[in-house]
């Protein structure tokens, strides 16, 4: 059973610091991983899309890194914003394009 | 993107009637389908996946029954909550994917049910 995991379930950030949390995903058949951020009320937008082991990348304060061989993926918020909070979600793909969804990680942002 | 259009975005419905939602890709063919609740403050949670032609596939403690997904064509999947109860009231979002390469999930607007 492939199972994909995010942690923590949900986070308290204080406006200004910055964060990080984890999807934990299967370390064998790794064919990719996505990260979506979702805001309620709208629909849930792709912040990346990683297939290589050491992968990082990059949007605005967000950033990813990945690790295949271990089997889990960063994400890192640097200088949290109000507007940040979300739930990240991440979306594990194995190599038979299977797509399995962690549960999310709920980022509040207190002012 | 792609596009994937839900419908309809806001539902009343008396309890015991049945509900049916609608998810449609309007521009790429949607191999894989997805359905979600969520709670109010709680996570999304996946119901279940449906694979194009096939029967979807649950998520433990969702009854098939209750919540039946039809995925009859590679642009349409439903979602029909049978005999709605007032604990049915939540939002309920879909997502869709086509099986090619790296591509992402393409999520709709969602629908808000209420149950009376």
């Amino acid at each position: 059973i492939l199972n994909v995991e995010q942690s923590p379930q949900s986070l308290h950030v204080q406006e200004g610091d910055s964060t990080n949390f984890t999807c934990s995903f299967p370390s064998s058949n790794f064919y990719a991983l996505h990260w979506y951020r979702w805001e309620t009320a709208k629909s849930p937008e792709a912040l990346f899309v990683m297939t290589l082991n050491g992968d990082e990348k990059k949007k605005g304060r967000i950033s990813a890194t990945l690790n295949t061989k271990e089997g889990y993926s960063y994400l890192y918020i640097k200088g949290s914003q109000p507007e940040d909070s979300a739930t990240y979600l991440c979306a594990f793909i194995d190599s038979n394009y299977q797509l399995i969804w962690g549960a999310g990680t709920k980022l509040i942002i207190k002012p | 993107g792609a596009v994937v259009s839900q419908h309809p975005s806001r539902v009343i419905c008396k309890s015991g009637t049945s509900v049916k939602i609608e998810c449609r890709s309007l521009d790429f063919q949607a191999t894989t389908m997805f359905w979600y609740r969520q709670f109010p403050k709680q996570s999304l949670m996946l119901m279940a996946t449906s694979n194009e032609g096939s029967k979807a596939t649950y998520e433990q403690g969702v009854e098939k029954d209750k919540f039946l997904i039809n995925h009859a064509s590679l642009t349409l999947s439903t979602l029909t909550v049978t005999s709605a109860h007032p604990e049915d009231s939540s939002f309920y979002i879909c997502s869709a994917r086509e099986e090619a390469l790296n591509t992402e999930a393409f999520f709709g607007q969602g629908t808000r049910l209420t149950v009376v």
